[in-house]
């Protein structure tokens, strides 16, 4: 069975600093890995997948993730990050078993100061 | 959220009382996804169907009962034998179908709050 880890229950960064979410996952075959966003009481957004392709995956709102096989992670990252960024980050990892079906990691909260 | 409506956005519920949360989709998407978010903990799995007429139970499928009938309905009926229901529950929706090489993302709802009074 596959598993995701976010190892970092809360992030804090300055604004304008660079932001990095980490993630690592366990799968038995080809990783399908995603990125989500969840501002209060709403929904999940998708911000970017990883499929095949280029190692570094550029998203939604300025994000990026980069692919390492050999680490097995696929830590989400911004460049300089904004108050607005502040939510709550969740990565996932595609079930092959089951279709479009996904693994969530628990989640890591982001904290923007200004 | 676009495409996804959910409602109600608040339910509360008495004990020993049947609940059903409403999830439509105008995406077209073949799969719908229902799942449970609790505090400090990730999403969980409740069921999830990939064509009409047919679902599977997802990792905490206990105490929940859905149904398929339409394309763009997946609603979830939370029973009283769930013993704790109090939560957010999210669906969600994608294209795609098993066998078909689609790894396609999720679109989620913005959810409903499930409270037990």
């Amino acid at each position: 069975a596959q598993s995701v880890a976010q190892p970092e229950d809360q992030v804090n960064v300055a604004e304008g600093n660079p932001l990095t979410v980490k993630c690592t996952y366990s799968v038995s075959g080809n990783p399908y890995l995603f990125w989500y966003v969840q501002y209060p009481n709403r929904g999940l957004q998708f911000l970017l997948k990883y499929i095949t392709g280029d190692n570094l995956v550029k998203g939604s709102y300025g994000f990026e993730a980069e692919f390492n096989k050999s680490q097995t992670s696929f830590h989400l990252k911004k460049p300089s990050a904004l108050v607005s960024d502040s939510a709550l980050y969740f990565c996932a990892v595609r079930d092959q078993a089951a279709g479009n079906k996904l693994t969530f990691g628990g989640g890591t909260r982001v904290l923007v100061k200004p | 959220d676009g495409g996804i409506t959910q409602s109600p956005k608040y339910l509360f519920r008495k004990e020993g009382q049947n609940v059903t949360l409403s999830c439509e989709q105008n995406l077209n998407h073949d799969a719908m996804y229902w799942y449970r978010q609790d505090p400090g903990q990730g999403l969980r799995l409740i069921y999830y169907s990939q064509i009409v007429n047919d679902f599977q139970k997802g990792d905490i499928a206990e105490g929940y009962s859905v149904s398929r009938e339409k394309k763009e309905s997946f609603p979830l009926t939370v029973t009283s034998a769930q013993k704790n229901p109090t939560a957010f529950y999210l669906c969600a929706s994608s294209k795609g179908l098993p066998g078909l090489g689609q790894i396609s993302e999720q679109f989620f709802g913005p959810g409903t709050r499930l409270t037990v009074l």
